[in-house]
């Protein structure tokens, strides 16, 4: 298996611009978790997944930001109007079942900067 | 104050030498991970653990339930370990990891 796939690596865009980042889990894989680097608050859960259903966005930011899972190999994550302070590292991890017992594999993240 | 804590926070460290990375949290845990992050890197899962001990290559995790503390121990340390090593639990019935901050490490050839 290919692993986590994420895209796009790096993203440089305009403060008000729309963000879309993108994620393959890892086939059979039912679980999946959105999570964000900085420097100052290190890696935060966004928003995770079971079964293509999301359980708990409590670390979505704010409104701006939105996460879906249209099927079992696909998830996006997106800002809307994206902000300087979204500046990240954003990262998408896939787990096989549903309890909190199985390995997480990540992806290799995709770095956001917003002018 | 953050319920999972790391020591030493940065370690330098020549090569060869036997690295030991500790973390210690407060709450009741169903899992205990060993990430490790090269500059600039993805994460990797390193190890997974609830009790006893887990033993990979080089990499040795240990984890004391009772006295909530893990460490992550590296024999004969080669500059391709430098990297920052993140430990995070999850509780029962919780998805959610909670981080430390992280151990920068760098050995030195």
């Amino acid at each position: 298996d290919a692993g986590v796939i994420q895209s796009p690596r790096h993203e440089v865009t305009e403060m008000g611009q729309e963000v879309t980042l993108r994620c393959k889990p890892i086939s059979g894989h039912n679980s999946l978790f959105w999570y964000r680097q900085t420097m100052m608050r290190g890696l935060e859960l966004l928003i995770y997944f079971n079964n293509n259903v999301p359980i708990d966005d409590s670390g979505m930011p704010e409104d701006r930001f939105s996460a879906k899972m249209p099927n079992a190999s696909f998830s996006t994550l997106k800002i809307q109007p994206s902000e300087p302070r979204d500046s990240a590292v954003y990262f998408c991890a896939s787990r096989q079942g549903s309890t909190n017992t199985g390995e997480l594999f990540f992806g290799e993240g995709s770095r956001l900067t917003v002018l | 104050k953050n319920e999972v804590e790391q020591s030493p926070q940065n370690l330098t460290a020549q090569e060869g030498e036997f690295i030991t990375i500790n973390c210690s949290y407060s709450v009741g845990i169903s899992a205990l991970h060993w990430l490790q992050q090269h500059p600039g890197g993805g994460i990797v899962s390193l190890f997974m653990l609830s009790s006893g001990k887990k033993k990979h290559g080089r990499l040795i995790a240990t984890i004391n339930i009772q006295e909530k503390h893990s460490s992550l121990h590296i024999t004969a340390s080669h500059p391709r370990d430098s990297a920052v090593y993140i430990c995070a639990v999850s509780s029962f019935g919780n998805e959610k990891l909670t981080f430390g901050t992280g151990t920068r490490l760098t050995i030195i050839p």
